[in-house]
């Protein structure tokens, strides 16, 4: 079975705190992705990866970096916490497809929820 | 833009039925449906593809109306254990490959109580 983790179920920052959500996936996925969920407003994309080194802007990049230095793994960076950041932050891979074949299904991690004080 | 799914909120007693909606207005190459229980990670449900291709669970279907950018999830002779969140995940092609980047709408609460 895949398996996506993340390195904090629970965490607590204060203003201005410099955050890393670390996100590992165990099955040479090519594709990552990073999500925040707010009620109401479902799942929103911040950044994604396809590759080792790249990045791409999701829908709300704002106040975030990411990073991929390996395949298996892919970092969410909070610059400068701010209290607008206190949501459920969700990982998640898929196999890269090419052609005209569907999309791979997308595999989550647990979450990680952060609360910025 | 997100995707409009609706009801926002759906409660049923077992055995019943439930449709939910998932609307775009971008032209869309599939959608994906996804089901969250509390406290957990989101879990797949279903993919459909341009063009009727249909891959899914055997006790939910699902359909995807091209021409108007919609798609239905069908849940039928509900359990408890149908109780969740559901989210449309929709993916546009607009030149080539979409890396595998899905929208996702604010999704539906579905409650079966017994």
């Amino acid at each position: 079975d895949v398996k996506v983790t993340q390195s904090s179920r629970y965490l607590v920052k204060r203003t201005g705190e410099k955050v890393f959500l670390e996100c590992v996936q165990d099955m040479d996925h090519e594709n990552m992705f990073w999500y925040r969920q707010d009620p109401g407003l479902g799942l929103r994309l911040i950044y994604f990866s396809y590759d080792v080194k790249m990045k791409e802007k999701g829908d709300i990049p704002e106040g975030y970096s990411v990073s991929r230095e390996k395949k298996e793994r892919f970092s969410l960076i909070l610059e400068s916490a701010s209290t607008n950041q206190t949501s459920m932050y969700l990982c998640a891979s898929s196999l890269l497809t090419t052609g005209t074949g569907s999309t791979d299904t997308q595999y989550f991690g647990p979450g990680t929820r952060l609360t910025v004080l | 833009q997100q995707p409009v799914q609706s009801p926002q909120a759906v409660i049923l007693r077992e055995g019943e039925d439930a449709v939910i909606n998932c609307s775009s207005s971008k032209a869309l190459y599939s959608v994906h449906w996804y089901r969250q229980k509390h406290g957990e990670a989101p879990v797949f449900l279903m993919i459909l593809l341009k063009g009727g291709e249909q891959k899914g669970h055997e006790k939910i279907s699902a359909s995807f109306n091209e021409k108007k950018q919609q798609s239905s999830l069908y849940l039928t002779a509900s359990q408890l254990s149908y109780s969740g969140t559901y989210f449309c995940g929709t993916e546009e092609r607009a030149g080539g490959t979409s890396y595998g980047k899905l929208t996702f709408g604010q999704g539906t609460i579905l409650t079966v109580h017994p």
